[in-house]
């Protein structure tokens, strides 16, 4: 139990549409980034908030957005969806990012595009 | 650049002793880590090491450092058919965030 939830767990969308999905952070942790898993890769990088500023970014277009709440949660939006946003969506949790040892994962969200 | 790489496939016999490998390019990586992923879920955090040492040892998990060739291993001693799932092996980067490889896929044969 890592403390990080995510929701919702599966969905289904089309393409063009907007989604958003939700974390919520171990009690703490100001840190939150977001990463995308499609099938057989590993985990990319899409971007980091610390304190509600947005501190990192991978290489990932500007319709991907996220904001950080106060409470420890975000939201990572997606605009104009297309078919190869498919893709496992994780929401990771820490105290610092990668260089404090501690990183937690969510189960994640599974999105489809059709 | 900033890379991760690990071969794509394991098998071992239960009871056997497994050992994934990995590559990664930068040296300024304060952690490094080990994650666990099974079937539809998301990522286990195994183990981390810092990098200033060379060994850690956690119950069945043992890690090794080589940082002057920049190579990472993960030893799980005893394996069981529950440790069959993909093994991530992670640098950190630039930007306070993680660098994956693609995966090792841990088969368990009983």
């Amino acid at each position: 139990e890592t403390g990080v939830t995510q929701s919702p767990t599966h969905l289904i969308k089309t393409r063009g549409q907007q989604v958003t999905l939700r974390c919520s952070s171990q009690s703490g942790h100001n840190t939150v980034s977001w990463y995308q898993q499609a099938l057989g890769q590993g985990p990319q990088f899409i971007f980091q908030y610390y304190r509600e500023e947005e501190n990192g970014r991978g290489n990932f277009p500007p319709r991907f957005s996220g904001l950080q709440f106060p409470n420890y949660s975000s939201e990572l939006n997606v605009n104009a969806l297309e078919l190869d946003d498919s893709a496992l969506y994780l929401c990771a949790s820490s105290l610092g990012g990668a260089n404090t040892g501690e990183l937690f994962f969510g189960e994640g969200s599974r999105l489809t595009v059709l | 650049g900033e890379d991760v790489e690990q071969s794509l496939f394991l098998s071992v016999r239960e009871g056997d002793s497994s050992v994934i490998n990995c590559t990664y390019t930068d040296s300024s990586s304060t952690y490094l880590y080990w994650y666990k992923q099974e079937p539809g879920a998301g990522l286990q955090l195994l183990t981390y090491i810092f990098s200033n040492m060379d060994m850690k040892q956690d119950q069945r998990l043992t890690v090794l450092l080589n940082k002057k060739d920049k190579h990472l291993s993960l030893r799980i001693a005893d394996t069981q058919t529950g440790d069959s799932a993909i093994y991530f092996c992670a640098e950190g980067g630039s930007q306070g965030n993680l660098i994956f490889g693609k995966g090792t896929k841990l088969s368990v044969k009983p």
